[in-house]
């Protein structure tokens, strides 16, 4: 059983499109993230949501929307899409707001043509 | 900006040896935790030491933490093959669960 699921694995888009990544956790957590991760493999948090509510939000383009439907979706949209937008976002996931493990997805590899 | 710089940016071994990574950070920690990502995956937790530790053991790991210094090295010993990946420290710093990676340490082991 996967953990902390991810889609898709790929995403090739063009500038300025809008398109959405998925987050699910399996595990019962509380507390979910959103990290990009890029070309030169510096792993930074965007955004961490606790209970469905936002409690990080690192300073990120406005184009980028995290919503959490429910304690185990984190879902990313990002609105019309730039070059520098092209990285690898991982989610992830921990017991609750005081939990110190966190529990990483598979990745998804964002290109921007 | 980044937190936590590892040293070296790459490390290449031969089976059996031990490798050693460090980390140092800048502002005051919770805690340092290492995490493995294997190429193409996602990053797995590996250990946690706390501020008031020094020394921790995990299997083939051993993680030192020096709060005066402010670093962190991560031993494996006995490498193996399957050691090659990327390892990232990150650190806690008191505000909050919001981790501060490094940019990592490329480990490729020789079999």
């Amino acid at each position: 059983d996967t953990a902390v699921s991810q889609t898709p694995k790929y995403l090739v888009t063009q500038m300025g499109n809008d398109k959405s990544i998925k987050c699910e956790q399996n595990l019962g957590h509380d507390t979910m993230y959103w990290y990009k991760q890029d070309s030169k493999k510096f792993l930074k948090i965007m955004f961490s949501y606790n209970n469905k509510e936002l409690i990080i939000n690192e300073t990120v383009p406005n184009r980028f929307s995290p919503k959490s439907p429910d304690k185990a979706h984190l879902n990313l949209h990002i609105n019309s899409l730039e070059l520098g937008d092209s990285a690898v976002y991982f989610c992830a996931s921990s017991q609750d707001y005081g939990s110190e493990t966190q529990y990483f997805g598979p990745g998804t590899r964002l290109l921007v043509l | 900006s980044q937190q936590g710089e590892e040293d070296p940016q790459a490390l290449s071994i031969q089976e059996g040896e031990n490798a050693t990574m460090n980390c140092s950070y800048k502002t005051s920690i919770n805690n340092l935790q290492w995490y493995r990502q294997n190429s193409g995956r996602g990053l797995v937790h590996l250990i946690l030491i706390r501020s008031n530790e020094r020394e921790k053991h995990s299997g083939r790991l051993r993680v030192t933490l020096d709060t005066s210094k402010k670093s962190s090295s991560l031993l494996i010993t006995a490498s193996r093959a399957a050691d090659t990946a990327s390892y990232f420290c990150a650190t806690d710093t008191r505000y909050g669960n919001k981790l501060v990676f490094g940019a990592g340490t490329i480990l490729r082991v020789k079999s």
